[in-house]
């Protein structure tokens, strides 16, 4: 199948900094990626959907200010989490919408990130 | 209400059970639908699609009902390493995840 590669897969960072997870489409071209956060023990939560080119669509309570998300190319969108707080500390994962006509959405495999 | 709802489980079943999950969406414009497995800490893998007609793979069959805006998962004769949380998974130009039903097959 097609894989997505998600980069870090781990990461802790102090609070107040800034951190920036990558999500990579290696095989095909992804024109709309989405990126979650997944709480432990809940359901992925969709942050935002990424379009190439236009500016992310943010889902209501996620503050676009904070997560700012950059899809630059077909093959490339950015999470930046600025000014980590504790309460950002989760697993967020992203994943690639590949279109018609075998529609499938791939996964990252995700980021756990630990802000102290 | 939310846009994708699942029975919220968890499911413990014995081996060789045969178990079912039901999912309903609020979109009715929604495009495609999907069953997704989650294993602990780990990223979502697709499980199948759904189509209008139902299809099966295996022990495993998937239906959609348009009218009711209700997919459904069936797993026949299940196995210890059907364990995991299964997500059902609505496009409407978005991918949105219902919560997920957690399954727990024992031996």
């Amino acid at each position: 199948g097609a894989v997505v590669s998600q980069h870090p897969s781990r990461v802790i960072c102090k609070s107040g900094t800034s951190v920036k997870i990558e999500c990579r489409s290696l095989d095909f071209q992804a024109t709309t990626m989405f990126w979650y956060r997944q709480f432990p023990k809940q359901s992925l939560m969709l942050m935002a959907t990424s379009n190439e080119g236009s500016k992310a669509t943010y889902e209501q309570g996620v503050e676009k200010d904070k997560f700012l998300i950059n899809h630059a190319s077909l093959t490339l969108s950015t999470l930046t989490v600025t000014s980590a707080h504790p309460e950002d500390s989760s697993f967020y994962i992203c994943s690639a919408l590949r279109g018609a006509p075998d529609t499938e959405a791939f996964f990252g495999q995700g980021t756990r990130l630990t802000v102290v | 209400r939310k846009e994708v709802e699942q029975d919220p489980g968890p499911f413990n079943v014995p081996e060789g059970a045969t178990v079912a999950f039901n999912c309903t969406y609020s979109n009715s414009a929604s495009q495609s639908f999907f069953w997704y497995r989650q294993d602990c800490r780990k990223e979502p893998k697709l499980l199948m699609s759904v189509y209008s007609s139902g299809n099966e793979d295996g022990r495993f069959t998937a239906q959609l009902n348009r009218a009711s805006q209700y997919i459904s998962l069936l797993i026949r004769d299940s196995k210890l390493s059907d364990s995991a949380t299964y997500l059902c998974v609505v496009n409407s130009n978005d991918m949105r995840f219902g919560a997920g039903t957690r399954l727990t097959v024992k031996p």
